[in-house]
């Protein structure tokens, strides 16, 4: 497996509190991602890094923001988290765009605000 | 804008007979194109990818993936299905015409989950 660490794995967080969830990657790779996972809707994005402090939003970033002050980390924090956050949340990364590079997935974190 | 569809939610097959999980894509230019599978409570994993050269893309497990450009397809196959095959199937594609901070996104269709019984 690719050298991708998401924390935690597993957190049950009540509505209105932030919420921050953690990538961590040891092979130095350009590009991280934060997607969600839902039933029905497959991999969305939420956001994205081409670069360390180079962030973008994807397509359901309200309600996220991220920092990427290093290569190796990627954190996603939900700044008042609502009951439609439930989901499960995937970090991949990618070395780049050329020759097609594939994304590696972590583990997931599965996030329930209740 | 870069978009892939997948058109079955599901998919089942018998053991042993050939399966199919259908792929369309939209994209600007030529695409890069991706197939992964997760299974129960894990994460995506990399099965294969067409870049250029032959329509045939052969990868992990047995899988192979078959590139229409006509019909802006990449149709993920495999001869003869086993019962551990069954997981969710995502089609993914690269945005490689962006500018700017877009160039690298990438795109997933919505899964298909295949079904291979005994």
């Amino acid at each position: 497996d690719a050298g991708i660490t998401q924390s935690p794995r597993h957190k049950v967080t009540e509505t209105g509190t932030p919420v921050t969830l953690r990538c961590h990657q040891t092979e130095n790779h350009r590009y991280m991602y934060w997607y969600r996972q839902d039933p029905g809707h497959g991999l969305r994005l939420i956001h994205y890094s081409y670069g360390v402090k180079d962030t973008d939003k994807g397509e359901v970033s309200d309600g996220y923001s991220v920092s990427r002050s290093k290569t190796e980390d990627f954190l996603l924090t939900l700044e008042s988290a609502t009951s439609s956050q439930t989901s499960v949340y995937f970090c991949a990364i990618s070395p780049g765009t050329g020759e097609g590079s594939e994304a590696f997935f972590g583990q997931g974190t599965r996030l329930t605000v209740v | 804008a870069q978009s892939v569809a997948q058109p079955e939610d599901q998919v089942n097959v018998a053991e042993g007979n050939p399966l199919t999980v259908k792929c369309t894509y939209s994209v600007s230019g030529n695409p890069y194109l991706f197939w992964y599978v997760q299974y129960p409570n894990r994460g995506l994993q990399f099965l294969l990818k067409y870049i250029t050269g032959d329509n045939l893309v052969k990868g992990s497990y047995g899988f192979e993936a078959e590139f229409n450009k006509s019909q802006t397809s990449f149709h993920l196959k495999k001869p003869s299905a086993l019962v551990s095959d069954s997981a969710l199937y995502f089609c993914a594609v690269r945005d490689i015409a962006g500018r700017g901070s877009t160039l690298g996104r990438l795109y997933f269709g919505r899964g298909t989950q295949l079904t291979v019984w005994p």
